[in-house]
């Protein structure tokens, strides 16, 4: 079984850009969640899609948006970049919302902002 | 409150050594306890999970150690060996409406000595 598949796997991108990432969650599994990893803040909560639907929000602006189709893939959007928007952005999968914390996480997509 | 506080930031043993990891939560919502295992350049694997109305899990080399009153919650891993070098996380899982969002500790990095 393929596991959960994020591209790109690298970018680079200056202040004020926008950027979108892509999330191919595991067959069968539908709910999407991102986290953003930084040596500093260590793994945040971003957001969780199920059923093309955002059930949970963590603290981040509204530059960071998301979306999910019907398909489960999900992609995460962050628009006007800003230099602390440089991280390891990790998408995890799981057969269903409400799980018991078993999510199984891309290699991430590394997002350098100039 | 929903802080998960790791320590200790890095630790290092010889193989064969028994290295441990602590985290302590405030929120007594959590009811969810897992352990991700991330390796340079790969998203986070979870290795093993407890919930708090069990008081120990092991899992091959792998315990987990939970004190419920205490609201603090360990990682032991037995005969360690060069392979198990790696971040280690703690984070904690709660339901929110119909999601769950994963909180992270700020996370552990193991060096095991050949």
């Amino acid at each position: 079984k393929a596991g959960v598949t994020q591209t790109p796997r690298y970018l680079i991108k200056t202040r004020g850009q926008q950027v979108t990432l892509s999330c191919s969650p595991i067959s069968g599994h539908r709910s999407v969640s991102w986290y953003q990893q930084t040596p500093g803040q260590g793994l945040q909560f971003l957001f969780e899609y199920f059923s093309e639907t955002q059930r949970n929000k963590g603290n981040f602006p509204g530059r960071f948006s998301g979306r999910q189709f019907s398909n489960s893939r999900s992609e995460m959007n962050v628009s006007t970049l800003e230099l602390g928007d440089s991280a390891l952005y990790l998408c995890a999968s799981s057969f269903r919302i409400g799980n018991t914390g078993e999510l199984f996480f891309g290699e991430g997509s590394r997002l350098t902002v100039l | 409150q929903q802080q998960v506080k790791q320590s200790p930031q890095s630790l290092i043993v010889q193989k064969g050594g028994i290295p441990i990891i602590n985290c302590a939560y405030e929120n007594t919502a959590f009811d969810y306890f897992p352990w991700y295992q991330q390796f340079p350049g790969k998203g986070p694997a979870l290795l093993i999970a407890i919930r708090p109305d069990v008081s120990e899990k092991k899992e091959g080399r792998f315990t987990i150690s939970f004190n419920k009153s205490a609201k603090q919650f360990s990682l032991h891993i037995m005969d360690s060996q060069p392979g198990d070098s790696a971040t280690y996380f703690c984070a904690a899982s709660n339901p929110s409406g119909s999601a769950r969002q994963l909180t992270f500790g700020s996370g552990t990095q193991l060096t095991v000595l050949p």
